[in-house]
């Protein structure tokens, strides 16, 4: 079974770009999140989408958005680059939006760099 | 109050030997705490979680220790494995919060053969 699958897998922008980012959850996972993972950092929340609804958002500036579509797969926009925005960026799936067990499953991820 | 705050940075442990990783949190409406375990290049994978209904829980070599009390939970990695080397994150949510988790730091294990 494949598991959740993000593209590209590496990308360089330079400051001021944009980009997107695309996410495939797990099959017949409904809700998925995005994670930013700075380096030697622990995960940071972004979004969540559930139903293609946003049901959760983290600390992070309207540069960012995302959506997710009606066969559940998403994408993360960033607007803008900064070099900070430099990272490893994770998508995450899971069968419902608030399952007591609150496993997510997640992609290898997209490494941005941005110079 | 959002924060996990998690310990050591890095640890090295002898093939064979206790691997502890400790976790503290300040939100007490946390309800969910898993443990993940990352290897370079790929996403977190999790490892085992607790709820706090419980003081332990145990798979395999992996353990769970919670202190509600205390608000802290490690993560206890018995006959510690070169395969085990690897980063661990601590992490914690709560139904309030869509289920977003809040990561720790994260601790660097490295176990020597």
């Amino acid at each position: 079974d494949a598991g959740v699958t993000q593209s590209p897998t590496h990308l360089i922008k330079t400051r001021g770009q944009h980009v997107t980012l695309r996410c495939s959850p797990i099959s017949g996972h409904k809700s998925v999140s995005w994670y930013q993972q700075v380096l030697g950092q622990g995960p940071q929340f972004i979004f969540q989408y559930y139903e293609k609804e946003e049901r959760g958002r983290g600390n992070f500036p309207d540069r960012f958005s995302a959506r997710q579509f009606p066969n559940y797969s998403s994408e993360l926009n960033v607007n803008a680059l900064l070099l900070g925005d430099s990272a490893l960026y994770l998508c995450a799936s899971s069968p419902s939006r608030d399952r007591v067990t609150g496993e997510l499953f997640f992609g290898e991820g997209s490494r941005l760099t941005v110079l | 109050q959002q924060q996990v705050k998690q310990s050591p940075q890095s640890l090295i442990v002898q093939k064979g030997g206790i691997s502890i990783i400790n976790c503290a949190y300040e939100n007490t409406a946390f309800d969910y705490f898993p443990w993940y375990q990352q290897f370079p290049g790929k996403g977190p994978a999790l490892l085992i979680a607790i709820r706090p209904d419980v003081s332990e829980k145990k798979e395999g070599r992996f353990t769970i220790s919670f202190n509600k009390s205390a608000k802290q939970f490690s993560l206890h990695i018995m006959d510690s494995q070169p395969g085990d080397s690897a980063t661990y994150f601590c992490a914690a949510s709560w139904d309030g919060s869509a289920r977003q988790l809040t990561f720790g730091s994260g601790t660097q294990l490295t176990v020597l053969p």
